[in-house]
């Protein structure tokens, strides 16, 4: 699986739009973009993914540039309730033995402010 | 749908003791994982089973074992409890076709004391 780089934290206003980025500048032809986010102490939740186009789910949009080095997920209209750490996965949609599990590295911590 | 489910939310053990983790869901997924997060870690896959009957080893297997005799259900047993297990224990499920997204249950809390 690629490697991604997301910042450490951001902190957006409630309302306003959250946009999380990732690097993932030694991405494969056949690796998607998952985003998933944790709440405290919930089970982690898939948000949306990618392969090449933009796109978009009831949760948010996923912005993946031209090249594929990097992505960007957009919380449109950002609540208390979106803070969470985010994090930002590439790999191929089937894999074997061990590699079929998810890597959460260290993610962004997004918090949200009233 | 109620999605993936799991119980107990939380269980406290004594070293030496046994327990099942049950995970059941409800999608007809074929694929099903069992994960470990340890506080301020990110998560290590335990057991995966790609269908009835079928399972095969994670990262971290030691001290655990799995059986999947239906579709819905996919329980971990830990045999002999150990601190080293004290951890949140997520179970998953995916399809398995691209693009395999995983759908996780909320967890179960484990003390061993």
């Amino acid at each position: 699986d690629a490697k991604t780089t997301q910042p450490p934290s951001m902190d957006c206003a409630e309302g306003r739009a959250a946009n999380l980025p990732c690097n993932h500048s030694t991405i494969s032809g056949n690796e998607y973009v998952y985003w998933y986010r944790q709440i405290h102490s919930q089970g982690p939740q898939y948000i949306i993914h990618g392969l090449k186009n933009n796109e978009t789910n009831e949760m948010a949009s996923l912005i993946i540039t031209e090249d594929r080095k990097s992505s960007t997920l957009i919380l449109p209209h950002a609540t208390l309730r979106d803070t969470a750490v985010y994090y930002c996965i590439v790999r191929v949609a089937r894999s074997s033995g061990s590699a079929r599990q998810l890597t959460f590295g260290s993610g962004t911590q997004l918090t949200v402010l009233p | 749908n109620a999605g993936v489910t799991q119980t107990p939310k939380f269980r406290i053990l004594k070293i030496g003791q046994s327990m099942t983790l049950q995970c059941t869901q409800d999608m007809n997924h074929n694929y099903m994982y069992w994960y470990r997060q340890d506080p301020g870690m990110g998560l290590k896959l335990i057991y995966y089973s790609v269908g009835a009957g079928i399972t095969d080893k994670g990262e971290v297997p030691n001290g655990y074992n799995v059986s999947r005799s239906t579709t819905e259900d996919f329980p971990l047993r830990l045999e002999l409890a150990a601190p080293s297990q004290t951890s949140v224990y997520f179970c998953a499920s995916s399809f398995g076709t691209a693009p395999n997204e995983q759908f996780f249950g909320p967890g179960t809390r484990l003390t061993v004391l």
